[in-house]
């Protein structure tokens, strides 16, 4: 089956640090990939997503790209703040399978002034 | 999450009790998915409901667990005879056919004695 596999964290960084979160995923046929953050006390909300292969996806900041190659779609943002400070889900979805969603486990982000 | 509300927020119970956790969505998305987000198992698909379709149950994890979806609108996921390893947060998401772009509701947190 579809399984999705992220960087373990947490991971901790100073303000306007480089941040990349990698993703790897296994699965059938073309998935479309996602990223999901939960802000502290809030819901899941989507971030970013890439439907086929190549595709780069962005938004806030962040972007990430899907490499079929190399089965990843990793997350990168130049220069994070602490309002970045999260949890980041990866997750993948099949149009054929009704877009249900496999996660990867979490990333705890922290950024410290 | 705009546009899903859940309810309760918070739910503590008793082992062995039954427990009904309600989602509730602003019209239009007729794609309804219920996710558990648990410290074990991170995030993982319950059901999905999509019209008139026959839910897709495949994620259910027993046969204690059942859902309901009525009129296309509100949807209620039931758990009988509660177990500790059923304490997690219980997540609603909404979306639209063809569209791969979810909404999630703000959980509700079970917590089971």
């Amino acid at each position: 089956g579809d399984s999705v596999t992220q960087m373990e964290g947490p991971v901790t960084l100073s303000e306007e640090a480089f941040l990349t979160i990698n993703c790897t995923y296994t699965a059938t046929g073309y998935p479309s990939l996602f990223w999901y953050v939960q802000y502290p006390g809030e819901g899941l909300q989507l971030l970013l997503k890439a439907t086929k292969a190549d595709d780069k996806g962005s938004n806030k900041g962040f972007e990430a790209t899907y490499r079929k190659e190399t089965t990843s779609f990793h997350l990168e943002k130049g220069s994070v703040q602490v309002s970045d400070s999260a949890v980041y889900f990866c997750a993948l979805g099949h149009r054929g399978s009704n877009y249900k969603l496999t996660f990867g486990k979490g990333t705890l982000l922290t950024v410290n002034p | 999450g705009a546009g899903v509300s859940q309810s309760p927020s918070n739910k503590v119970t008793e082992k062995g009790k039954d427990v009904e956790l309600r989602c509730d969505p602003i019209s239009g998305h007729t794609a309804l998915y219920w996710y558990r987000q648990s410290l074990g198992q991170g995030l993982e698909f319950l059901i999905y409901f999509q019209g008139n379709s026959a839910p897709d149950k495949s994620g259910l994890p027993s046969d204690r667990f059942s859902a309901e979806r009525t009129g296309g609108s509100v949807s209620t996921l039931t758990i009988q005879r509660t177990q500790q390893e059923d304490s997690a947060v219980y997540l609603c998401a909404v979306g639209r056919a063809a569209y791969n772009e979810q909404f999630f509701g703000p959980g509700t947190r079970l917590t089971v004695l």
